[in-house]
């Protein structure tokens, strides 16, 4: 089955500077990658995600890679600001049209931001 | 839009004994999951339903878990007997599988469960 590996399990940053957090997976299949914010007692939310026919995604301060070859993805944000902080989860899903999604978490990532 | 709604939010009880968690999945939504999360883990899938059908129950501990969707809309999740490391938030979410919108799974509050 599909396997995400998630980096760094924590981040802080300065208001205003930029955070990174960067994800692996294993199923070449995978061909959709989204990213979930969670911040405390609420669910996961989603913030931006990828397909595997497009290399990057951008959305204001949010933006997002994809490397298909060596399998990895990462999550950009920049000009942080104090309510980014949250654990941010990455997501690989094998999207199978007319079928089923099987959607694979990785571990999380919680990011401080400190103002 | 109304979203995935949860109830309840929080529930403790001992263990041995038994709770149920119930989940109205986005109006026209066809899949339902259910996730376990651990503190400090990711969500972790319990059961999805396509509809009223399970398509993946591969990590539901069969013997105490159990989930039902009738009619492909509500759903339950029940535990039975509840073990200590039950305790965790379980978060419904639902997909519209529709090609144009994607996969995006849109998750609810989440029911917390302490098991004392």
């Amino acid at each position: 089955g599909e396997n995400v590996e998630q980096h760094p399990s924590t981040l802080s940053v300065q208001e205003g500077d930029s955070a990174v957090i960067k994800c692996t997976y294993s199923d070449s299949a995978s061909n959709y990658f989204p990213w979930y914010k969670q911040e405390l007692g609420k669910g996961p939310q989603l913030i931006i995600d990828i397909r595997s026919n497009v290399g990057e995604k951008k959305d204001q301060r949010i933006a997002v890679t994809l490397n298909k070859t060596a399998k990895h993805f990462s999550l950009h944000i920049t000009e942080t600001q104090p309510e980014d902080s949250a654990v941010y989860f990455c997501a690989a899903s094998n999207a199978l049209f007319g079928g089923y999604q099987k959607v694979t978490f990785g571990i999380g990532t919680k990011l401080q931001v400190i103002p | 839009e109304a979203g995935v709604a949860q109830s309840p939010r929080y529930k403790i009880i001992e263990k041995r004994q038994s709770v149920a968690f119930w989940c109205n999945p986005i109006s026209g939504h066809a899949t339902l999951y259910w996730y376990q999360q651990i503190l400090g883990q990711g969500p972790k899938l319990l059961i999805q339903f396509q509809n009223n059908g399970v398509v993946d129950d591969s990590q539901l501990p069969k013997d105490r878990f159990s989930a039902e969707r009738l009619k492909g809309v509500d759903s339950t999740l029940k535990i039975q007997p509840a073990k200590l490391e039950d305790s965790a938030v379980y978060l419904c979410a639902s997909s519209l599988e529709d090609r144009d919108s994607g996969n995006t799974i849109y998750f609810g509050e989440g029911s917390w469960l302490t098991v004392v």
